[in-house]
Order: C-alpha cells, then sequence, then structure tokens
C-alpha cells in the first residue's frame, strides 16, 4: 500500500499522560499536514511542513502539542499533559507543493483521553 | 474568518435519485474549493477540484458548479446508490491559491440512500 499511513489507529490514554502518533506519507510528497477532527465536525488545521521546515501552526496548537518531521519523510505530532479535550481524530496528509491541490488523507488515530 | 456552511447535516435520499449538497462560505475568495468522501472511521478521500474561473466539473456521476458571485458550491451525485452513502465534506484554500495548500473544511453533510 503507497497511501498515506498512521500509527496507532486507536490510542486510550488518561488524562495529563503523554502521546505520540507518528504519520508515514506517500514516498514522494514533501508536505505534509495535520488535522484534528471531532466527531460532527470537519477536520481542524493544525500545521503543516514542507520537507522538514514547519511552516504554519494553527492557534488550536497550543503548547502541548509539538510536531516534527526531522528527516522530511515520516513526522510525529507529540501531545504533552494531555486533556479531555483533546480527545479527536487526528488525521495527517500529504501532497506535493506547487503540483496538487489535493490532499491524500491517512486513515488516522483516533484518540481517546479518559 | 472564514466560514463555511454546508446545507445540512444531513440528506436522505431514495436510490436512484439525484442528491444535491451545498457549500456556502463567507469572506475571502479560494483560487479552488474541493469535495471530499469521508466514511465512518476514515480519513477523507478526494473527489473533486474546481478552481474559481471554472463554472462545473464533471466526473462521471458527480458533478459540481461553483458560483463566485454567490459564494457557493453544489454538489450534485446523479443516479444515487447505497454505496454512495457517506459524509461530504466540502474544502477550500485560505489564501488566494498561493503555495500555502491549507484547507479550510466544513462541518461536511451526511449523505443517506435508502433503497
Amino acid at each position: 500500500d503507497t497511501g498515506v499511513s498512521q500509527n496507532p489507529r486507536h490510542k486510550i490514554t488518561k488524562r495529563g499522560q503523554n502521546v505520540t502518533f507518528r504519520c508515514d506519507p506517500i514516498s514522494e510528497h514533501n508536505r505534509l499536514y495535520w488535522y484534528r477532527q471531532t466527531l460532527g465536525q470537519g477536520p481542524e488545521f493544525l500545521t503543516y511542513f514542507q520537507n522538514e521546515a514547519q511552516l504554519e501552526k494553527s492557534r488550536l496548537l497550543s503548547d502541548r502539542f509539538s510536531a516534527e518531521r526531522p528527516k522530511g519523510s515520516f513526522s510525529t505530532l507529540e501531545i504533552q499533559r494531555t486533556e479531555q479535550g483533546d480527545s479527536a481524530m487526528y488525521l495527517c496528509a500529504s501532497n506535493e507543493a506547487g503540483a496538487q491541490e489535493t490532499q491524500y488523507f491517512g486513515p488516522g488515530t483516533r484518540l481517546l483521553v479518559l | 474568518s472564514q466560514k463555511i456552511e454546508q446545507n445540512s447535516e444531513a440528506l436522505n435520499i431514495q436510490e436512484g435519485k439525484t442528491a444535491t449538497l451545498t457549500c456556502n462560505y463567507t469572506n475571502y475568495s479560494p483560487a479552488y474549493l474541493q469535495w471530499y468522501r469521508q466514511d465512518p472511521g476514515r480519513g477523507p478521500v478526494f473527489l473533486l477540484l474546481i478552481r474559481e474561473n471554472e463554472k462545473e466539473k464533471r466526473k462521471e456521476r458527480l458533478k459540481v458548479t461553483f458560483d463566485t458571485t454567490l459564494k457557493q458550491s453544489l454538489f450534485h451525485i446523479t443516479a444515487s446508490q447505497p454505496a454512495d452513502s457517506a459524509t461530504y465534506l466540502c474544502a477550500l484554500d485560505m489564501a488566494g491559491g498561493s503555495t500555502l495548500g491549507r484547507l479550510y473544511f466544513g462541518r461536511g453533510t451526511q449523505l443517506t440512500v435508502w433503497p
């Protein structure tokens, strides 16, 4: 499968714990996006990378959130000191800058904070 | 800030009929607008993109229109089938077609096609 992959698919954690999600984009894509989606809502933009550079962060991305893409390939999204309000589906998408406007989404990681 | 409204949270139609979904937006004028399909527990899947200088685009049973004066896009599925049942998301760029690439999504319309 050459699509976008995300791991884990599901994560249950207790409030206050740290969690880390991974996204592997389509290999030739240099742009990688993170979105958050809550029930009944559309995806909300969090941040995006072009290669290894993080070019934009949403105001939704509080100080407890950090994202990296160290080698311009896979990316990680870490949430520190999780809160119940962090419960959501975290989606990753990728595309090729300048060549595509469409974004290719992964299956998402569903986070539940107890 | 940009506001995107999709006409209703749910739309139920009979198989074989045409489903019409509406997306309205305010403030900015996007360079393009996209429609995605999302099944439960899955990520969105791209369906169609229409640019600001295009009035209509078709792909098989799908048709999208884009009226920049009304700030509205209509998404049609003709000869609908139960397999078309899903949530359909409208998305647009914020930056007038620049290279930023971030998308703003509506909350989606859940379509159910019954036999």
